[in-house]
């Protein structure tokens, strides 16, 4: 599966838009890119994933280019409750049969 | 409610003793796997299951067990717990393995000490 790269932390203001980078630029045509977050200590949750096309669901848009070689979260309206460490996976259709978790970025909202 | 439930969240025992931390899912997903999560290694894969009677190691299974007799159920077994197997554990599963049409659902974690 392709690494990808975060920055370690970002900030945002309460209310504003949250745009997470992260970049895989050795990703291949088969694999999706997944985004994942952690809440303090809580379990992962699953945010939204796409393969080529931009997606939207009710937490998130995922923003992909069209190399594909990076992508974007954006949360629209951020809440202080959005404040956790955000996971971008990028994995294979029928890769290996778990997700591999890096660092990621922790992000803060500030009120 | 869809969910993925640990038990306990918290756990400290001492080295040598047995323990099992259970892990039961209600949305009848197939896939099942069991998390580990150490401050600076991220989260690794101890243990999966792609459905009943069949499972296979993760990248650290050393000093782990696990068994799945029923589709919803996917206990964490130590046999002779060490210290370095202090961690925060999440068990989590998939309707499938592909993942892509089925996100991983985490459970909210066992925080295990092991002195």
């Amino acid at each position: 599966d392709a690494k990808t790269t975060q920055p370690p932390s970002m900030d945002c203001a309460e209310g504003r838009a949250a745009n997470l980078p992260c970049n895989h630029s050795t990703i291949s045509g088969n694999e999706y890119v997944y985004w994942y977050r952690q809440i303090h200590s809580q379990g992962p949750q699953y945010i939204i994933h796409g393969l080529k096309n931009n997606e939207t669901n009710e937490m998130a848009s995922l923003i992909i280019t069209e190399d594909r070689k990076s992508s974007t979260l954006i949360l629209p309206h951020a809440t202080l409750r959005d404040t956790a460490v955000y996971y971008c996976i990028v994995r294979v259709i029928q890769g290996a049969q778990k997700l591999v978790f890096g660092q990621g970025t922790r992000l803060t909202i500030n009120p | 409610e869809a969910q993925v439930t640990q038990n306990p969240r918290y756990l400290i025992t001492v080295t040598g003793k047995k323990l099992t931390v259970t892990c039961s899912q209600n949305m009848n997903h197939e896939y099942m796997s069991w998390y580990r999560q150490d401050p600076g290694l991220g989260l690794r894969q101890i243990y999966y299951s792609m459905n009943v009677e069949v499972t296979d190691k993760g990248d650290v299974p050393e000093g782990y067990k696990v068994s799945r007799k029923e589709k919803r159920n996917f206990p964490l077994i130590l046999e002779s717990p060490s210290p370095n197997q202090t961690s925060l554990y999440f068990c989590a599963s998939s309707l499938s393995t592909g993942f892509y049409n089925s996100p991983l659902h985490f459970g909210n974690g066992t925080r295990l000490t092991v002195t």
